[in-house]
Formats: structure tokens, C-alpha cells, sequence
């Protein structure tokens, strides 16, 4: 079992619709990550939280918000999005942020499709 | 900028056989560590093997060991006594020591490993 939870499983979304991917993790962890992966290739960094400050903006665009409530919460809000934004969304988190004895525990991801 | 190849796309083992997959790096630094991740069909990436620059010993992690070649560059992953669940996309990732906030890994672009029984 992943010690961090991604919902939903699966998403299908218009443009114009504004929906949110939830991720959640009890370690005790204080960095969590957003990544976009599409198929076959490496997940793409977009955003790093840490102690539930913004510190990475990979440059993504503003129809993609990220939001961390709590240490053990982060939200990616999704607004007018485009096709190609359809992949894989992975949430990871880590003890401390860019640390190497800090290992990544990944979630088991949300398939979003943008129609 | 620190970059991360893994030049086999696509690779297949016979169950129980010996694999090994590579993996080279480009880096000025000279601190750093370097990972392999599996992505299994369930998505998830899983941590398989971690080494650290400064440590001339290679990993391992029961059936999982690598060979590091600091100054080649180079972090292969052997995996012994193949098995069916091993059967995975394989990523190789990079991270320097001291990277402060904007530390981050930096992932190669992946080798799909096919366990045949």
C-alpha cells in the first residue's frame, strides 16, 4: 500500500471546467511535489512545497494552482486546462526538500484526460 | 546543468536470468547521488537503490546492485534472479549534495524492462 494517497484515480475534464486533484500523506513529512508525466517518459517537476511554503515553480502555467493547507495536504487546482495537458499527475513528498537521506515517496498518481 | 541518459529504451530478461541496465550522467559537481526508480503498471515509483558520489563501495539492496564508475560517469543497475514483478519502466536520477531550495532530482528518460516467463 502507498503511504501517499492521490484522488481520484482517474479524471475527466471539458477546458472549461475547474476541477482539483487531492493528495495526502501521514509521515510526518515536510516537502510534497507535484509532477506531470506523460507516457513512457521521466516524470516533469512543477511545483515543491516545503513546510508548506512554495519553493519550486518549474514555470508552469497559470492554469495549473497549486495549494498546501497543511504539511500533510496538497491540492492541485485545474482551471481551463488544454488536451495536452492530459497525463499522468503524480504527488511525492520527503522529509526535508532537496535532501539525499530524504528519499521520495510517490502516490500511485491521477490519469487526468482533458477533453 | 547536469544531465541523466539512459541509452537502452527498451530491454527484455528471461525469468531468473541476470539484467543489467545503464545509466550515464553528466555533472561539474563533485558531491552528489545518484537513485534508480521502478514504475511498475500500478504507476507508483519506488525507490530501488540509492548511492552516494563520495562512496567508492557500490550499493546494494538484495537482488538489486549497481556499478558506480565515478570518473566514466556511469551507474548501472544490475538486477540478479529476474522475476515477473520486476517487469517495469526503470528511471535513473541525479542529485547534487548541496542544492539548497531549488535542489531537485533529475530524472533520465527511462528504460522499460519486460520480465518473460
Amino acid at each position: 500500500d502507498t503511504e501517499v494517497t492521490q484522488t481520484p484515480k482517474h479524471l475527466v475534464m471539458g477546458m472549461t471546467n475547474k476541477k482539483s486533484l487531492k493528495c495526502e500523506q501521514h509521515m510526518g513529512h515536510r516537502a510534497m511535489y507535484w509532477y506531470k508525466q506523460k507516457a513512457k517518459k521521466p516524470p516533469e517537476l512543477m511545483f515543491v512545497y516545503s513546510y508548506e511554503k512554495l519553493s519550486i515553480n518549474e514555470s508552469v502555467p497559470s492554469r495549473f494552482s497549486p495549494e498546501c493547507p497543511n504539511s500533510s495536504l496538497l491540492n492541485l487546482h485545474l482551471h481551463a486546462l488544454q488536451p495536452e495537458d492530459s497525463a499522468l499527475y503524480l504527488c511525492a513528498s520527503s522529509q526535508s526538500q532537496g535532501a539525499y537521506n530524504s528519499p521520495l515517496h510517490f502516490g500511485n498518481g491521477t490519469r487526468l484526460t482533458v477533453t | 546543468a547536469q544531465t541523466v541518459t539512459q541509452s537502452q529504451p527498451e530491454m527484455s530478461v528471461q525469468e531468473a536470468e541476470t539484467v543489467t541496465l545503464s545509466c550515464t550522467y553528466d555533472t561539474s559537481e563533485n558531491n552528489y547521488y545518484l537513485f534508480w526508480y521502478k514504475q511498475p503498471p500500478s504507476r507508483q515509483m519506488i525507490l530501488v537503490i540509492r548511492q552516494e558520489a563520495y562512496k567508492q563501495q557500490n550499493a546494494t539492496e538484495n537482488r538489486f546492485s549497481v556499478n558506480f564508475q565515478k570518473a566514466a560517469k556511469s551507474f548501472s543497475l544490475k538486477i540478479s534472479d529476474s522475476q515477473l514483478g520486476d517487469t517495469a519502466m526503470y528511471f535513473c536520477a541525479f542529485m547534487k549534495q548541496y542544492g539548497g531550495a531549488t535542489n531537485k532530482l533529475i530524472f533520465g528518460t527511462g528504460t522499460l524492462l519486460a520480465v518473460q516467463p
